[in-house]
């Protein structure tokens, strides 16, 4: 029964396209983060929700966009997507705002080609 | 804004020997927490070991310990007793309330174990 898990674990695309990815946890949880980890495999911050409300918005293009619909989920829409957005995106949770208990999911590989 | 400093790109140890991989770490703040990951080729980000600031004792889980340095704002992770599935990448992070508690990542060590 995985803890925090992310749909697809693949995802290639065309350049121009529009992709969501999908985060759910079922550790009860009340904070969610979108990080993406390059090409060179650094890890950044890209979002996190806190009981649905955004608490970080780091400097992404306004084409990425999250949604909160509940507190067990927290996805990520791309518009127009563009070659340098090829990475992995990882989902993760944590019990609080403090981090405790912080989980990663598998990360999904998103290609544009 | 905080930075994490891994200066170890790449390292190598042999089986069963023990390795030190280091981390230095940039902040104002008193209050903060420390982390190793770990991922291996699966990706799998998986959490080796936690360092709350404000103890003062070295954290351990089982073979792997850590050098917190507050002063020096250090903090190094030793593997012992190396195994080969200990092979992947490792990544220092620092998280405090300036920053959300999100994760702020060092660059990385790329860490192999030989037979």
């Amino acid at each position: 029964d995985t803890a925090v898990s992310q749909t697809p674990k693949y995802l290639v695309t065309q350049m121009g396209n529009d992709k969501s990815i999908k985060c759910e946890q079922n550790l009860g949880h009340d904070t969610m983060y979108w990080y993406k980890q390059d090409s060179k495999k650094f890890l950044k911050i890209m979002f996190s929700y806190n009981n649905k409300e955004l608490i970080i918005n780091e400097t992404v293009p306004n084409r990425f966009s999250p949604k909160s619909p509940d507190k067990a989920h927290l996805n990520l829409h791309i518009n127009s997507l563009e070659l340098g957005d090829s990475a992995v995106y990882f989902c993760a949770s944590s019990q609080d705002l403090m981090g405790y208990g912080y989980t990663f999911g598998s990360g999904t590989r998103l290609t544009v080609v | 804004a905080q930075t994490v400093t891994q200066s170890q790109p790449e390292m190598s140890v042999q089986e069963a020997e023990t390795v030190t991989l280091s981390c230095t770490y940039d902040t104002s703040e008193s209050n903060y927490y420390l982390f190793w990951y770990k991922q291996p080729p699966s990706r799998q980000m998986i959490l080796v070991i936690r360092q709350e600031a404000y103890k003062q004792q070295n954290a351990t889980e089982n073979r792997f310990s850590v050098n917190f340095q507050k002063a020096a704002k250090s903090f190094s992770l030793k593997i012992s007793d190396s195994q080969l599935g200990d092979t992947a990448m490792y990544f220092c992070a620092f998280s405090n309330g300036n920053s959300g508690y999100a994760l702020n990542f060092g660059k990385g060590t790329s860490l192999l174990v030989t037979p």
